[in-house]
């Protein structure tokens, strides 16, 4: 079935500095890419829906400037957290609608860390 | 938008017994009603899902029913066995279209050996 790579799968970074997380669709080409935060023990929160070659949706109250996403190919779609404090620790999940499917694929997750 | 409500957030059961996951949701345009598997720091993984036109079905052991009059539906996962506890989340949404699913809050089942 569709996979999508989902890397670093953990990171942990100084306060200030910003991380790059990038989800790679392998085997298909994904056009729309969904990117949640999940705090501990909770569920999934959109926070924002990349397409190749456009602007990304931001939900209600997701900061656009702090959450840097770009979707500049048809297999890669990145997350920026820029400025990283501690609040922004959690775990970031990537997912794509699987062609012809209906469905959806998650990447593995991304657990960061800032200290 | 969308609003789905999961239950129970925690169940325990014992090794052979079933498990049941019910969730509720509000948008009567949803027609796609996945199920997910989340173990401890992975991304959720894809165990069932129902389409509306379908009102039950089943894959092994795992089997979910949808009642679409009253927008609900249920996981059901018989002679469980201790690798399936994890924590599981139902989800509704659009099919076909490149939409958002809407998440439960998530519900951790605990199979005692």
């Amino acid at each position: 079935g569709a996979v999508v790579s989902q890397h670093p799968s953990w990171v942990i970074c100084k306060s200030g500095t910003s991380v790059k997380i990038e989800c790679r669709s392998l085997d298909f080409q994904a056009t729309t890419m969904f990117w949640y935060r999940q705090f501990p023990k909770q569920s999934l929160m959109l926070m924002a829906t990349s397409n190749e070659g456009s602007k990304a949706t931001y939900e209600q109250g997701v900061e656009k400037d702090k959450f840097l996403i770009n979707h500049a190919s048809l297999t890669l779609s990145t997350l920026t957290v820029t400025s990283a404090h501690p609040e922004d620790s959690s775990f970031y999940i990537c997912s794509a609608p699987e062609p012809g499917r209906g469905g959806y694929t998650f990447g593995s997750g991304t657990r960061l860390t800032v200290v | 938008g969308e609003n789905v409500e999961q239950h129970p957030s925690t169940l325990s059961v014992q090794e052979g017994d079933s498990a049941v996951i019910k969730c509720t949701y509000s948008d009567s345009a949803s027609n796609y009603f996945p199920w997910y598997k989340q173990e401890l720091g992975k991304g959720p993984q894809l165990i069932i899902d129902i389409r509306s036109n379908v009102g039950e079905k089943k894959d092994q052991r795992i089997a979910v029913t949808l009642n679409k009059t009253a927008k609900h539906f249920s996981l059901h996962i018989t002679e469980t066995q201790p690798e399936d506890s994890a924590v599981y989340f139902c989800a509704a949404g659009v099919s076909g279209g490149y939409q958002k699913v809407t998440f439960g809050i998530g519900t951790k089942l605990q199979v005692i050996p």
